[in-house]
Formats: C-alpha cells, structure tokens, sequence
C-alpha cells in the first residue's frame, strides 16, 4: 500500500533562509508525486508534481523538489524563505496510471520568523 | 468557472440533520474527488467519480455518507443524521484522466456539527 511519511509537524526558519521540508514515501510501482501548499482557510494548491519526467521538479513560488528512488524521498526546498511562505505543506503520492486517487502526508507547518 | 467550486463554505447543523455539500468541478474535467480534511486524521480520500460513475467509493466512512454526480459535472456528497465526529473540511478536486495527473482542489466546505 502507498504511504507517506513527512518528518516534522512544524519546522521554523528564518527570512531568508533554506527551507527544507522531509518527504519520504512507499510505493509498489513507480510513484507520481506532489506538493501542496494549504495557505490559512483556503484550499490546497499544488506547488510542484513529479511524474516520471525529470529527476529535479521546479514549483512556484521558487520551490523545487528532488525524487531520490534509492531514498524513497521527495523533499521540498527554497534557498531563501519569505515570511509569505508561512503556511501548511503537504507531500502526496500517487500510482500513476495504475490509481488516481492521492495519498496525503500529515502535513508541515512552516513558520517563517523575520 | 476557474476553479473548483465549493457550497456552502461553511456549515453548522445539529447532531441527526442531514447535510448536502455541493462541488462544481473545472469545465470538462472528467475525474472528481472527495476528501476530508480534519485535526486528528489528516486528509483522507473519500470517494472518486469517473464521469457519473464511482468506481471507488472506499474512503466511505460509514453508509452514512453517499455522493452522486449528475451530467458528469457537478456532485453532490450527503451526510445523513450528522454526528460531532463528521466535523471537518470537506475538499472536492477535479482533474482531467489523461496523464497530466494534475488535481485540482476547492476552498472547501467547513462542517461543523453541534
């Protein structure tokens, strides 16, 4: 069965600092992934999909995203956080072509100090 | 419209009322989906419409909750005798089936059962 582990329910950084948020999943075939941010009271917008393409993702907002198969990992990165950065991440996975629903990691809040 | 569409955005109801939430999907997007979003489980899937048909439904929590979609467009998720724990936001999405693989959320309906 496909799951999702994100590492840190909460990760602080400072203006203008890298931002690392942890993406590690399983998955019986090759895997599609994403990233979602969730902005307060609002929706869950995508900020970047792996689909067997490229190995390195680039997002909006300057995200980027590397699919590491010896890993199993899809971490999330920005050189350099804004305080509009603050909000929930969510790293997701799918089956592709074999399923087309998404599964959801627990989410990481970034909270960015200025 | 641009987006997913969501009604009503927020909800509150008695313990034992049903309730109707209504998604309006991306114009000519086939594949629709239903999740729910909530503080102790995270965002899980509920239900997946190809065109009227569901061919999984498995993310169903109870026979207390059923979706239907008509015309291939807009859905319809039910809540019949509502209790505390069906509190929660719920997320329509919508995607084209073709290998893109890109799902789209909604804002939500934000459900609130006292």
């Amino acid at each position: 069965a496909q799951s999702v582990t994100q590492l840190g329910s909460h990760v602080s950084v400072s203006e203008g600092a890298l931002v690392l948020l942890r993406c590690n999943y399983s998955s019986s075939v090759p895997p599609y992934l994403f990233w979602y941010v969730q902005y307060p009271n609002q929706g869950l917008q995508l900020l970047l999909k792996y689909t067997s393409a490229a190995t390195l993702v680039k997002g909006i907002n300057g995200f980027e995203a590397e699919f590491k198969k010896s890993e199993t990992s899809f971490h999330l990165t920005k050189p350099s956080a804004h305080m509009s950065d603050a909000a929930e991440y969510f790293c997701a996975v799918s089956e592709g072509d074999s399923s087309y629903k998404l599964i959801f990691g627990s989410g990481t809040r970034l909270l960015v100090r200025p | 419209g641009a987006g997913v569409s969501q009604s009503p955005s927020n909800k509150v109801t008695e313990k034992g009322k049903d309730v109707e939430l209504r998604c309006d999907p991306i114009s000519g997007h086939t594949a629709l989906y239903w999740y729910r979003q909530s503080l102790g489980q995270g965002l899980e899937f509920l239900i997946y419409f190809q065109g009227n048909s569901a061919p999984d439904k498995s993310g169903l929590p109870s026979d207390r909750f059923s979706a239907e979609r008509t015309g291939g467009s807009v859905s319809t998720l039910t809540i019949q005798r509502t209790q505390q724990e069906d509190s929660a936001v719920y997320l329509c999405a919508s995607s084209f089936r073709d290998r893109d693989h890109t799902i789209y959320f909604g804002e939500g309906s934000w459900l609130t059962v006292v």
